[in-house]
């Protein structure tokens, strides 16, 4: 089956420690996403890349860093710099960028704060 | 900026009823209206879309028309069930100027229980 696959479903951070979201696809989609969702809101852009080695900043980058060297996976790192990281975080991929085109979620990653 | 506003929830409502969530919108271009749901503890999964404006979106009993002239996209279905108790957010994708990344602008979501 094609999908999105998001590893671990729970994450726990200690002070100080960077730690990495996995993001994995194979409906062989060029462009993918990183949302965050936090309680009582709608999703906000972290990150996003259109094509392979390619990567742009969202709306709320700050403390939050990415690599696409495969175009498969787009793992997502919350660095010790982003001071409020509990939060669901939410990948997803597209065939492409244009006018309406569907994005696809991963079941999400439940980072906490230890 | 684009924004998108959705109703005030929770929603709670007996099985069988009406259901409307409302969506409005601000947007600079020629936007792209979804609806997606998440239930507990899930990712989100697309529930209907609408690309240009009169468009109808329909899936699983749900409904939702692009109208351009109130910058709405309200949800609508006929008779709940339990197992439609979720979150349900509205989003727009945009193209202003020619240019777009796909970015996904959502509303902050409403949450509906349906009772037995």
């Amino acid at each position: 089956d094609g999908g999105i696959t998001q590893s671990p479903k729970y994450l726990f951070r200690k002070e100080g420690q960077n730690v990495t979201l996995s993001c994995e696809q194979n409906l062989n989609h060029d462009a993918m996403y990183w949302y965050r969702q936090d309680p009582g809101q709608g999703l906000r852009l972290i990150y996003y890349s259109q094509i392979v080695n390619d990567f742009q900043k969202g709306d709320i980058a700050e403390g939050y860093s990415v690599s696409r060297e495969k175009k498969e996976s787009f793992p997502l790192t919350v660095t010790s710099a982003q001071k409020n990281p509990t939060a669901f975080y939410l990948c997803a991929s597209s065939i492409g960028t244009g006018a309406g085109e569907t994005q696809y979620f991963g079941p999400g990653t439940r980072l906490l704060v230890l | 900026g684009d924004s998108v506003t959705q109703m005030e929830g929770p929603v709670t409502l007996s099985e069988e009823a009406f259901l409307t969530i409302n969506c409005t919108y601000t947007a600079t271009g020629y936007p792209s209206l979804f609806w997606y749901v998440q239930y507990p503890g899930e990712g989100l999964q697309l529930l209907l879309k609408a690309t240009k404006a009169d468009d109808k979106g329909s899936n699983k009993g749900f409904e939702a028309t692009y109208r351009k002239e109130t910058t709405s996209f309200h949800l609508e279905k006929g008779s709940v069930q339990v197992s439609d108790s979720a979150v349900y957010f509205c989003a727009l994708t945009d193209i202003a100027g020619g240019t777009s990344y796909g970015k996904l602008t959502f509303g902050q979501g409403t949450i509906l229980t349906v009772h037995p």
